[in-house]
Order: structure tokens, then C-alpha cells, then sequence
């Protein structure tokens, strides 16, 4: 069966520091990757997502970046945090041309920028 | 472009009754999914049902079903005899069916507290 892992699960960095997530998928191959954006009460904005190994397409301009080095393995990465990048990071797969295309959900990083 | 609105913040049900949580968007195409998902105090997102639009029958997942109204543009999620274990947020999403087409919509969830 598929599972999709992230770590941390929490971080706290200081404002300006670097940052990099990490988002594995496991059982399946050539998955869609997606990551979110979820601020507290809020619903989830769609940050990157990418169909392919090298392939991102970035939804909101930002100081946020991704890159997929592997074919399951997604990572969001920033030089120089902000406060208002302070959030709960979902990563998601889903596979292209499934029955619902539906997303699946990683268990989240919660981020705290101080 | 899609909006999913969910209109109520929050809601409360007792324990062992019913409960039905909203979900409206808008849309200009003909075909496309629905889901609701929900979402713990541990964070973890988890489908809890889906639609093809479609399909005219209303989906149904154990005590959860849905109330699809496609000329209403309506997705109204039913969960009978409520669990304590049924608290959490509740996301309605929206997802097209074009095959280039990446993006899942997402309301903005409402917390659904059970009282025992």
C-alpha cells in the first residue's frame, strides 16, 4: 500500500533562517506531488506542485521554493523564513489519470517562525 | 476560476444524532469530483468521501453521505449517528477533470464539535 511521510513534524526557526521540508512517497510510482499551505482556521493553499522529476509549477509568488531530486521525494525549501511563512505544511500525491484523482495527505510539518 | 464556500465555521452535534455540514461552489464546467475531508486534532488530512459529478447517485461511506445537487452546485455532507471520534475540521473540495489540470479547490472547513 502507498505512504506518504514528512519530517519534521515540528519546527520553530527564527526569522531569516533557511528551511527545508521533506515529503516521501512510498508504493507507487511517478506520483503527482503537491504541497499546501494550511494557516491556522484556514482552509489549504496549494503552494507547488509537480507531475514529474525536475517539473514544479508554483501557484503562489513567494519566498518559498520546491524541488523533486527523486521521482517520490518532494522538498520545500526557503533561504530566509518570514514570520508570515509560520504555518501547518501538507504535502499530498495523487496519481494522474485515477479513477477520482484524488489526494492523499502527509501527516504535516506544524512550522513556527519566531 | 473555482471557489469552494463553506458557510458554516462551526457546528455541534450530540452524540448518536445527525448532522449535515454545507459545501457550495461554483463552477463552469460539466464534469469534476467532489470530496469531503477530514481533518483530526492530529492534523492528518483523510478522504472521507468522493463524487463524480457525473453520477446522479449520492455517494455513500458508512454513516457518511453526501446530498449532491449539481444545478445547485450543492455538496452537503450527512453524518449519522455521530462518534465522538467524528470531531474534527471538515474540508469540502473541489477537483477538475481535465487531464492538465492539477488544482483541488478547498473551503475553508468547519469544526465539528460532538458532544457526549
Amino acid at each position: 500500500s502507498q505512504t506518504i511521510h514528512q519530517w519534521p513534524a515540528t519546527l520553530v526557526q527564527p526569522v531569516g533562517s533557511p528551511l527545508s521540508l521533506e515529503c516521501t512517497v512510498e508504493g507507487t510510482s511517478n506520483p503527482n506531488l503537491y504541497w499546501y499551505r494550511q494557516a491556522a482556521g484556514r482552509g489549504l493553499q496549494l503552494l507547488f506542485y509537480s507531475v514529474g522529476i525536475g517539473q514544479i509549477s508554483s501557484e503562489v509568488p513567494q519566498n518559498l521554493s520546491a524541488s523533486r531530486p527523486q521521482d517520490r521525494q518532494f522538498i520545500l525549501s526557503s533561504k530566509k523564513l518570514l514570520l508570515s511563512d509560520s504555518g501547518f505544511y501538507l504535502c499530498a500525491w495523487s496519481v494522474l489519470g485515477g479513477s477520482y484523482n484524488e489526494q492523499f495527505f502527509g501527516p504535516g510539518t506544524r512550522l513556527t517562525v519566531l | 476560476a473555482q471557489t469552494v464556500t463553506q458557510s458554516q465555521p462551526e457546528m455541534s452535534v450530540q452524540e448518536a444524532e445527525t448532522v449535515t455540514l454545507s459545501c457550495t461552489y461554483d463552477t463552469s464546467e460539466s464534469d469534476y469530483y467532489l470530496f469531503w475531508y477530514k481533518q483530526p486534532p492530529s492534523r492528518q488530512m483523510i478522504l472521507v468521501i468522493r463524487q463524480e459529478a457525473y453520477k446522479q447517485q449520492n455517494a455513500t461511506e458508512n454513516r457518511f453521505s453526501v446530498n449532491f445537487q449539481k444545478a445547485a452546485k450543492s455538496f452537503s455532507l450527512k453524518i449519522s449517528d455521530s462518534q465522538l471520534g467524528d470531531a474534527a475540521m471538515y474540508f469540502c473540495a473541489y477537483r477538475s477533470v481535465l487531464y492538465n489540470n492539477n488544482d483541488m479547490r478547498f473551503g475553508a472547513g468547519t469544526r465539528l464539535t460532538v458532544k457526549p
